[in-house]
């Protein structure tokens, strides 16, 4: 079966844009997370979203991100009016949490360059 | 300090060599993960534990829950193994799912 896929792989824009991050998880996963990875740093969670519950939006680093989840799957990371520090690559994972299963497979990620 | 600590942060090796890379952590957790990170970015689960010890093929997986350590060992290594090796926990007070990343060990596997 297909993977978690992300689109698109690559983005630049220019500082003060807008941008939409997509994220089509595995087929019947429940549980999808944001993960961010700025050069030369290691992961760091953004928000996740579980079956109906609120998301937990925790790891957002300012109100200019935003996420929603459409109809419990695919999943789109807003980020408004971007600035430089914004660049990164961008990680989507999602789970099917079952009992204490809830290993998490990865997208291919977007990188994204904000110049 | 970082609440999962990884040791070392790069590690060299000849093929053949057994490899242990070794990740501690300071919260309570549900469950430890151990991920591959390729040159190409593409990150792989290798292992979730919450107890005792994993093995798949030539990679063995430890975690000592009062000791909040865990191992990941690599039994004759090849240069196909070189990668980057991160350590996560989903964490109680966190909720289970949310993952802490450790920074990442870059091994390096030559022929």
């Amino acid at each position: 079966g297909a993977g978690v896929s992300q689109s698109p792989s690559n983005k630049v824009t220019e500082k003060g844009k807008d941008v939409e991050l997509r994220c089509d998880p595995i087929s019947g996963h429940t549980a999808l997370y944001w993960y961010r990875q700025s050069l030369g740093q290691g992961l760091e969670f953004l928000i996740y979203f579980q079956g109906n519950s609120a998301p937990d939006k925790s790891g957002l680093p300012s109100d200019r991100f935003s996420a929603e989840r459409t109809g419990g799957s695919v999943s789109t990371l807003t980020i408004q009016r971007t600035q430089q520090e914004d660049s990164a690559v961008y990680l989507c994972a999602s789970s099917l949490i079952t009992g204490e299963r809830y290993e998490q497979y990865f997208g291919p990620g977007t990188r994204l360059t904000v110049t | 300090k970082n609440e999962v600590e990884q040791s070392p942060q790069n590690l060299t090796a000849q093929e053949g060599e057994f490899i242990t890379i070794n990740c501690s952590y300071s919260v309570g957790i549900s469950a430890l993960h151990w991920l591959q990170q390729h040159p190409g970015g593409g990150i792989v689960s290798l292992f979730m534990l919450s107890s005792g010890k994993k093995k798949h093929g030539r990679l063995i997986a430890t975690i000592n829950i009062q000791e909040k350590h865990s191992s990941l060992h690599i039994t004759a290594s090849h240069p196909r193994d070189s990668a980057v090796y991160i350590c996560a926990v989903g964490g109680r007070r966190q909720g289970a799912q949310k993952l802490v990343f450790g920074q990442g060990t870059r091994l390096t596997i030559n022929p």
